[in-house]
């Protein structure tokens, strides 16, 4: 059972709208949660990260912790059809392990 | 800084060859990472160093895999005999410090026939 779970997808929205990407963790040790963006056939590219609870806002990104709940999310406001990949979470543990889900491809239709 | 390099981009090998990886971290990064990504499996986290000392190999996945990092600016990691099923996009990532992000490579995407 992965540590990071999240829905593969593909999550279609139309561009101009609110895309919500969701993650789980099973590790109550995690400090640290990432989001990555990877475009087919290029490395992953950090696009936010979030230690404490509640919202975090860069742009047209916010990405939103609860540990209680052990949930993470990314909200991509504006959606564009450049916006269209692969968004990957992680958690850090002890020891600086990041663990990564498996992906939710997102397609944003122009 | 020119980031993480890793070398080759990409290697076609025949089963029962040795396939080494190489990576080059950012200067000053004090963790080095080694992951592999597969469409089945996504991405994995095969082991990690600190300081040049591997800390955890637990996800390499069989004897057949080895890893170094003789100086703080190269690391390898090492298949021996490579087989049909290790064929992926190898990654390599460094950090600085405990709980910070990642910055990948580029990758190695590894096709053994």
């Amino acid at each position: 059972q992965k540590e990071v779970e999240q829905n593969s997808g593909p999550l279609s929205v139309p561009e101009g709208a609110i895309a919500s990407l969701n993650c789980t963790y099973s590790d109550r040790g995690s400090q640290s949660f990432f989001w990555y963006r990877q475009y087919s056939g290029k490395s992953p590219e950090l696009i936010m990260f979030i230690y404490s609870n509640g919202d975090k806002e860069d742009g047209r990104f916010t990405a939103q912790l609860n540990k209680a709940s052990q949930y993470v999310s990314l909200l991509i406001r504006d959606s564009q059809p450049s916006d269209s990949a692969t968004y990957l979470c992680a958690a850090s543990s002890a020891g600086n392990m990041l663990t990564f889900g498996g992906g939710t491809r997102l397609m944003v239709k122009p | 800084d020119a980031g993480v390099i890793q070398s080759p981009r990409h290697e076609v090998t025949e089963m029962g060859q040795e396939v080494t990886l190489r990576c080059k971290p950012i200067s000053g990064h004090d963790y080095l990472f080694w992951y592999r990504q597969t469409m089945m499996r996504g991405l994995e986290l095969l082991i990690y160093f600190n300081n040049n000392v591997p800390i955890d190999d637990s996800g390499m996945p069989e004897d057949r895999f080895s890893a170094k990092m003789p100086n703080a600016s190269f690391s390898t990691l090492k298949i021996q005999p490579s087989e049909p099923r290790d064929s992926a996009v190898y990654f390599c990532a460094s950090s600085f410090g405990r709980v910070t992000e990642a910055f990948f490579g580029q990758g190695t995407r590894l096709t053994v026939v």
